[in-house]
Formats: C-alpha cells, structure tokens, sequence
C-alpha cells in the first residue's frame, strides 16, 4: 500500500539555524498537503502542493513538490523558538486516503 | 480555534470497557476523518465519512466502530479495550469528500485504558 516515509524523526537546532524535513512517497502522489502540531496541540494546515516541481513560501518557510511528485520538502530559514513542534507531511496517491509521514519534531535551543 | 469540537477530553478507562467519543465538525464541512495518534508516532487513517456514508477506511481494529449522524456529528465507539487503545484520537473535518481539502483537526481526546 501507499507508504509516505519522513525523515529525520528528530532534529535539534540553534535559534537561528535552518531546519529542513522531507517526505519520501513508494507511489506518485496527485497533491502533497503539510502540517504543523505544536506540543500538546492539534494538527494544523499549513499547506497544499499540488504540480510537479511546485514551490511555496510562506514567510521563513519554503515548500518544494518533487518533479515526479514522489518527494517533497519543507525548509525553514533563520529557526525562532515559535517554529518548534512536529511537521508532518501527507499524501494522497489518485482517490486514495490521506496518508500521513511519521513527522518530523523540531526543537530549538534558545 | 479550527471551529472542530470533540468531547470529552480526556477519558480514563478499564480494559475490556466500551467508550464512544464525540466529534463535531465545522460549520458547513460534510467530511469527518478519525485518526490514532500513540506517543510519539505519527497520525494513523480509521475511518471517514461524507455527508452520513462511510468513504474511506484505514487501519480500524473490528473493535471500533463509527458512525456519522444526520446532522453531520460522528461517534468513534471503541470496545473491548486493550492498553494499547492508549492513545490520542484526532477527529478532523473538511469541506468536501476529497482529499485534496484541508482537514481541519480538532483538539482530541487523550484516551488512557488502565
């Protein structure tokens, strides 16, 4: 079945410091979609990719879709302690469900 | 506020007990997802429904079941509780049926089987 693989599982960074996380999928994925849950919190949108090569910014962060929609990336530059939490990216291969990677948990030294 | 409520919030229980959490969705939204998040992993797919019929399953145990009412509220019944039911349950809404909307997630219900 359609597997949607994370990495890293963690990551540690310096305020400051750039942080990025990819997605990995086994299939073509029609649209890629990005989510952010902070400690104790709830999943909450952030973004959807849907064209082959796309890429996004919202302020600090760059979302980047895969030329053959297999991969995906989220980079954050210059990390502020407000970015810390759990990334996650999930995918959707034509009508199936939504699949969601393992997730990527930032934190941040001040 | 994603405008998603769930009820109740947190719930301690014995295994082998039954337990029915609640989940309404957004103003206007028809779809309602359920996901299983354990410590520290990542989101699991149960179920969904549009618009009272179920659309999608994921990994559901025969032990759960859910439900979409009428008024477009869903119940996610777990039975026969093991400890490893231990877990945070998202319900999540979006507009349409389609993946390709925004789910919107409520706050969970942090289920704790003793």
């Amino acid at each position: 079945g359609q597997q949607v693989m994370q990495i890293p599982q963690y990551q540690h960074v310096q305020e400051g410091e750039d942080f990025t996380t990819y997605c990995n999928s086994s299939t073509t994925l029609s649209n890629i979609q990005w989510y952010k849950q902070r400690p104790g919190g709830h999943p909450v949108f952030l973004i959807q990719l849907v064209k082959s090569g796309e890429v996004k910014k919202q302020k600090r962060l760059t979302f980047q879709f895969g030329e053959a929609k297999k991969n995906s990336s989220l980079h954050i530059t210059a990390t502020q302690t407000t970015d810390v939490g759990t990334y996650f990216c999930a995918g959707r291969e034509g009508a199936q469900k939504l699949v969601f990677g393992q997730g990527t948990r930032l934190t941040i030294n001040p | 506020d994603s405008g998603v409520t769930q009820t109740p919030k947190h719930l301690i229980t014995a295994t082998g007990q039954r337990v029915t959490l609640r989940c309404s969705p957004r103003s206007g939204d028809l779809s309602v997802y359920w996901y299983q998040q354990s410590l520290d992993q990542g989101l699991q797919f149960l179920i969904q429904y549009y618009n009272g019929e179920e659309r999608a399953k994921g990994n559901i145990l025969e032990r759960f079941s859910a439900q979409q009412f009428p008024d477009l509220h869903s119940e996610l019944n777990l039975s026969s509780l093991e400890l490893g039911d231990s877990a945070l349950y998202f319900c999540a809404s979006s507009v349409v049926a389609g993946h390709d909307a925004p789910l919107h997630f409520g706050n969970g219900t942090r289920l704790t089987v003793t």
